[in-house]
């Protein structure tokens, strides 16, 4: 079984350009999650959806983030315009939408904004 | 009240040595702690998980204490091999009907020296 997969692994654009990171969650994983790890920092939750809806997007650092997750399935943040701060690894996680459930997390897109 | 704080943030053993790494939390409505160990390029995969119903959980050479009154719980890890070196973060988290949003802490970088 595939596990969570993220593209890209790596991306590096200049300020005030505009990246979109994608997240394929675990098949039939009806939550979603994105995390953000800064600079060495904890890993900071951005937003959890529950199927397409967002459950919580209290994480999310201004409006120049936007998450979607169309359909229920993959997911999409886009960040736009970026800026020097957003620099980071973005980590997606899906889990079952059952009590005592692990969540599993992709490897990371690595963002670098110069 | 949401921060889980987490030490040391390094730690260097020789083979076989018990490594023990701290984390403190103040949301008394946390109700699930797992321990995530993260290699270079990979995302955080869960490594072992305890409900503060209990005080002790072990998992092969992985040994979660947990102290409710205190608010602390640790990592032990018997007889460490240079392959347990990894990032673990500990996390805290309140399951709700929907899923899990963790609080993660900064990390703790362990290197196994053989």
């Amino acid at each position: 079984e595939a596990g969570v997969t993220q593209f890209p692994s790596h991306s590096v654009i200049e300020k005030g350009q505009t990246v979109t990171l994608r997240c394929d969650p675990i098949s039939g994983h009806d939550n979603l999650y994105w995390y953000r790890r800064v600079m060495g920092k904890e890993i900071k939750f951005l937003l959890h959806f529950v199927k397409e809806s967002k459950q919580d997007e209290s994480g999310m650092p201004n409006n120049r983030f936007l998450a979607e997750r169309t359909g229920g399935t993959y997911s999409t943040l886009k960040v736009q315009p970026a800026e020097l701060e957003d620099s980071g690894v973005y980590f997606c996680a899906s889990s079952q939408q059952t009590r005592n459930t692990e969540a599993f997390f992709g490897q990371g897109t690595r963002l670098t904004v110069v | 009240q949401q921060q889980v704080k987490q030490s040391p943030q390094s730690l260097i053993v020789q083979k076989g040595g018990i490594p023990i790494i701290n984390c403190a939390y103040e949301n008394t409505a946390f109700d699930y702690f797992p321990w995530y160990q993260q290699f270079p390029g990979k995302g955080p995969a869960l490594l072992i998980a305890i409900r503060p119903d209990v005080s002790e959980k072990k998992e092969g050479r992985f040994t979660i204490s947990f102290n409710k009154s205190a608010k602390q719980f640790s990592l032990h890890i018997m007889d460490s091999q240079p392959g347990d070196s990894a990032t673990y973060f500990c996390a805290a988290s309140r399951t709700d009907n929907y899923g899990q949003n963790f609080v993660f802490g900064p990390g703790t970088r362990l290197s196994v020296l053989p």
